[in-house]
């Protein structure tokens, strides 16, 4: 398996403008989580769903930020309108709830730079 | 919800020396601590984990011990390497982590100097 896609790995954007994050979770895991990591605040948990359905927001900022996931193998996280301090790496991480180790797998991260 | 606090921000060690990082959890229902390496642009790996109803688990080099009473949970690193150099997160969660997520602690940077 390819692991974890995150797409776009760098994305640099003005305020004000919208940005839309991809995540393609492994095949067959059923969880997905997005996190944020910043030098102050660490990685923070966003967002998780189990089975395509959105559990829990309540580490969402705010409601420029929302999070989407149409089927088991794609999932989207945006930011509109765009702000200097969302500026970050966004992670996403997928799992598979039955797991007996609970190990969450990392994309790479998207780098998102707000001007 | 959950609280971790880790320990210390940042640990320089000789090579050879071994590093310890402690963190502790606030929720008493959390039964699942993983500690996850993440070196310099990349990733968060899982390193090693243990559950509530194991007191230490070793791996190679490196250990983890939890105290429930105390909500503490420490890694140990024994014999570092250069390769040993990294940021280091514990985490904790209460159902495994692979149903609800991980709430993290804000890490350790390892330095290991020659």
């Amino acid at each position: 398996d390819a692991g974890v896609i995150q797409s776009p790995r760098h994305e640099v954007t003005e305020m004000g403008q919208e940005v839309t994050l991809r995540c393609k979770p492994i095949s067959g895991h059923n969880s997905l989580f997005w996190y944020r990591q910043t030098m102050m605040r660490g990685l923070e948990l966003l967002i998780y769903f189990n089975n395509n359905v959105p559990i829990d927001d309540s580490g969402m900022p705010e409601d420029r930020f929302s999070a989407k996931m149409p089927n088991a193998s794609f999932s989207t996280l945006k930011i509109q309108p765009s702000e200097p301090r969302d500026s970050a790496v966004y992670f996403c991480a997928s799992s598979s709830s039955g797991s007996l180790t609970g190990e969450l797998f990392f994309g790479e991260g998207s780098r998102l730079t707000v001007l | 919800g959950e609280n971790v606090e880790q320990h210390p921000s940042t640990l320089s060690v000789q090579e050879g020396d071994s590093a310890v990082i402690k963190c502790t959890y606030s929720d008493s229902a959390s039964n699942y601590f993983p500690w996850y390496k993440q070196e310099l642009g990349k990733r968060p790996q899982l390193i090693i984990d243990i559950r509530s109803n194991v007191g230490e688990k070793k791996d190679q080099r490196i250990a983890v011990t939890l105290n429930k009473t105390a909500k503490h949970f420490s890694l140990h690193i024994t014999e570092t390497q250069p390769e040993d150099s990294a940021v280091y997160f514990c985490a904790a969660s209460y159902s495994g982590g692979g149903a609800d997520g991980l709430t993290f602690g804000k890490g350790t940077h390892l330095i290991i100097q020659p």
